[in-house]
């Protein structure tokens, strides 16, 4: 349902690299920057990473993403406890303004 | 600090109205563009409204004709009339703020903690 398309979990041990796939199109993704977004439920989401690779102030460097074409991925290295989230990745659609993906759980185990 | 707090959210029958308030701490709301961001249960997050720097307001096809977004300056709040609510509704509303323009490069770097809207009879 919702526009860029998200595995619906994700989940690895302490220390361990984990990656989250985002799938658009050529109006989103494929001409856009990629934003990310965590969401521990029951609080305010956080951007995580902006313009396909920019982490703001205070993100974590283990967190990295990138793009090609219209795919997007993040990437967690030394997965952490606290890393437990849901993460959105969202993108400016040609046709409908913002688009976001349907979000990764991100499950430590 | 700077942050956002939505209000106003709650129970209401299907055809019902709501009106949601954001007030904006720290900034300006008159200085950047404004969002509603709704989170459905067992669904992602779906972008629902704009109202940008010069008052021109956006909206989801899902919503167009039915949402209205205003804003009071002198109050620093945005303000999200909701009317001929339905089920499919139901979600906690987020306000956001954004930055780089609501264009290509739009991201939203504060949020709020929301309020839940439960659309039932």
């Amino acid at each position: 349902q919702s526009v860029l398309t998200q595995p619906p979990s994700a989940s690895g041990t302490p220390g361990q690299r984990v990656t989250i796939s985002c799938s658009g199109s050529s109006s989103n993704i494929g001409s856009n920057p990629v934003n990310w977004y965590q969401h521990l439920p029951g609080t305010a989401p956080k951007l995580f990473i902006f313009s396909d690779n920019q982490r703001p102030s205070g993100v974590p460097d283990r967190f990295s993403a990138s793009k090609s074409g219209t795919s997007a991925s993040l990437a967690i290295s030394g997965l952490q406890s606290e890393d437990e989230a849901d993460y959105y990745c969202a993108a400016w659609d040609d046709t409908s303004y913002v688009v976001f993906g349907g979000g990764t759980k991100v499950t430590v185990l | 600090e700077v942050q956002v707090v939505e209000t106003g959210g709650g129970l209401i029958q299907p055809g019902g109205s709501l009106r949601l308030s954001c007030l904006a701490s720290g900034f300006p709301v008159s200085s950047v563009y404004m969002n509603w961001v709704r989170l459905a249960p067992g669904r992602g997050l779906e972008w629902v409204s704009v109202i940008e720097k010069d008052d021109t307001t956006y909206y989801a096809d899902s919503v167009r004709g039915r949402f209205t977004l205003s804003r009071d300056n002198s109050k620093n709040t945005v303000y999200f009339q909701m009317n001929n609510l339905r089920a499919e509704d139901t979600a906690v509303y987020y306000c956001a703020r954004g930055v780089s323009g609501f264009s290509r490069g739009s991201r939203f770097d504060l949020w709020g903690q929301g309020t839940l809207v439960t659309v039932s009879s």
